[in-house]
């Protein structure tokens, strides 16, 4: 069966510090992957997604990039936080029937 | 911009009776209807999938979608307190890459 992985679960970080957070998918080979970012309250904001290795999309323009440099591996990456980045962190892939599963998200507070 | 309408509550309903949620879609060429339940501080999890008109039914969830009038609603009978979520309705997008997600109804069962 596919899992997938999020890391870390919390996080709390400086405005202007570096960010990276990384997602795995275990099951499944070549699967669509996701970023997404929900604020307190509020719906999923589509950050990223990629279709294969090295093939991102982005959906906001933002201080936010991904990468994907393995089939199962999407990391989401910032030069230099900003308070507006706290957010819960959501990573998903996506079934060829367009269901997606999430991963248990990373909690991020900027300070 | 194509979107994806849901109530956002509380809906309070009492222990034992239906749950009865709703969306409606603005996207005439989607084929694929989800509904997520996500608890709080939890990712969300897909508790339904629907792909045609008329009624599926798994345990105590029913989805309903109706294309012609492009609602897809989810009904929860005997409704346990461990049902009170948020409840996210998604639908897919042209692309068949992304989903296009409801910004969640909150569901709230009174013992």
């Amino acid at each position: 069966s596919q899992t997938i992985h999020q890391w870390p679960a919390t996080l709390v970080q400086p405005v202007g510090s570096p960010l990276s957070l990384e997602c795995t998918v275990e099951g499944t080979s070549n699967p669509n992957l996701y970023w997404y970012r929900q604020a307190a309250g509020r719906g999923l904001q589509l950050l990223f997604y990629s279709v294969g290795i090295g093939q991102i999309s982005s959906e906001v323009p933002q201080n936010l990039s991904a990468s994907r440099p393995q089939d199962r591996q999407f990391i989401l990456s910032s030069k230099k936080l900003l308070l507006s980045d706290s957010g819960f962190y959501l990573c998903a892939w996506m079934t060829g029937t367009q269901q997606q599963y999430f991963g248990p998200g990373t909690r991020l507070t900027v300070t | 911009q194509k979107e994806v309408e849901q109530n956002s509550g509380p809906l309070s309903v009492p222990e034992g009776a239906i749950a009865s949620l709703n969306c409606t879609y603005s996207d005439r060429g989607s084929q694929s209807f989800f509904w997520y339940r996500q608890y709080s501080g939890k990712s969300p999890e897909l508790i339904m999938s629907i792909y045609s008109n008329g009624d599926k039914e798994d345990g105590r969830f029913t989805a309903q979608l109706n294309k012609a009038s492009q609602y897809v609603s989810l009904l929860i009978r005997d409704s346990q307190p461990s049902d009170s979520a948020t409840y996210l309705c998604a639908v897919n997008a042209d692309s068949n890459y992304q989903l296009i997600w409801g910004a969640g109804t909150k569901l709230i069962i009174k013992p």
